[in-house]
């Protein structure tokens, strides 16, 4: 079965600060891989995602993640921190399998990394 | 405004009741995914729908239920409420059955009392 792991349950750098949350998952096959960010009370906003292709992707608010297959990793960077990117961040890989005879496809989350920014 | 609307916002009931939180996919999206958040969970998936057709079903509970209309909205049933319901249920959609991105609802808060 499919599992995603992020070792940091909290981390906390200055502004201005670069950033890198860590994610490692489980999959027998390539993976589809997405990086969501969850403001307090908030829902899950899409950050960025990688299918295929260029292992190193774009996002918005100026983030980016690379893929490395060797590593089974999926981490997540920014060069400089800001204090509207205090928030929690959630890696997660979707997977297809079988279920009554036929596909399915399931996004399964890590546990979440709580960023806090220091002024 | 991730296009996916969730109501309500915000639900507090006595234990042993029974609550049903409603979720409009996106435009266009065929699929539904509920997710329960809790604090010592995390983000547990629940069920996914497909076009109206359960697709996929996670931890979820027997006490709860879910189903896709011909509208394409969703509606999760919750029965039978203790105190460990109360979280906040997310409803997120897709364009296809996977292989895709889901967008996420603002979630459903509930209150077990």
């Amino acid at each position: 079965a499919q599992s995603v792991t992020q070792p940091d349950i909290h981390i906390t750098v200055s502004e201005g600060a670069s950033l890198e949350l860590r994610c490692n998952y489980s999959y027998g096959a390539t993976p589809y891989l997405f990086w969501y960010v969850q403001s307090p009370g908030q829902g899950l906003q899409l950050l960025l995602k990688y299918f295929s292709g260029d292992t190193l992707v774009q996002g918005i608010k100026g983030f980016e993640a690379e893929f490395k297959r060797s590593q089974s990793s999926f981490n997540l960077r920014k060069p400089s921190v800001h204090w509207s990117d205090a928030a929690e961040y959630f890696c997660a890989v979707g997977s297809f399998y079988a279920y009554s005879g036929a596909g399915s496809y399931q996004l399964t989350f890590g546990k979440g990394t709580k960023l806090s920014v220091i002024p | 405004d991730s296009g996916v609307t969730q109501t309500p916002k915000h639900l507090i009931t006595a234990t042993g009741q029974r609550v049903t939180l409603r979720c409009s996919p996106r435009s266009g999206d065929l699929s539904v995914y509920w997710y329960q958040q809790s604090l010592d969970q995390g983000l547990q998936f629940l069920i996914q729908y497909y076009n109206g057709e359960e697709r996929a079903k996670g931890n979820i509970l027997e006490r709860f239920s879910a189903q896709q209309f011909p509208d394409l909205h969703s509606e999760l049933n919750l029965s039978s409420l203790e105190l460990g319901d109360s979280a906040l249920y997310f409803c997120a959609s897709s364009v296809g059955g996977g292989g895709t991105e889901a967008f996420f609802g603002q979630g459903t808060r509930l209150t077990v009392v």
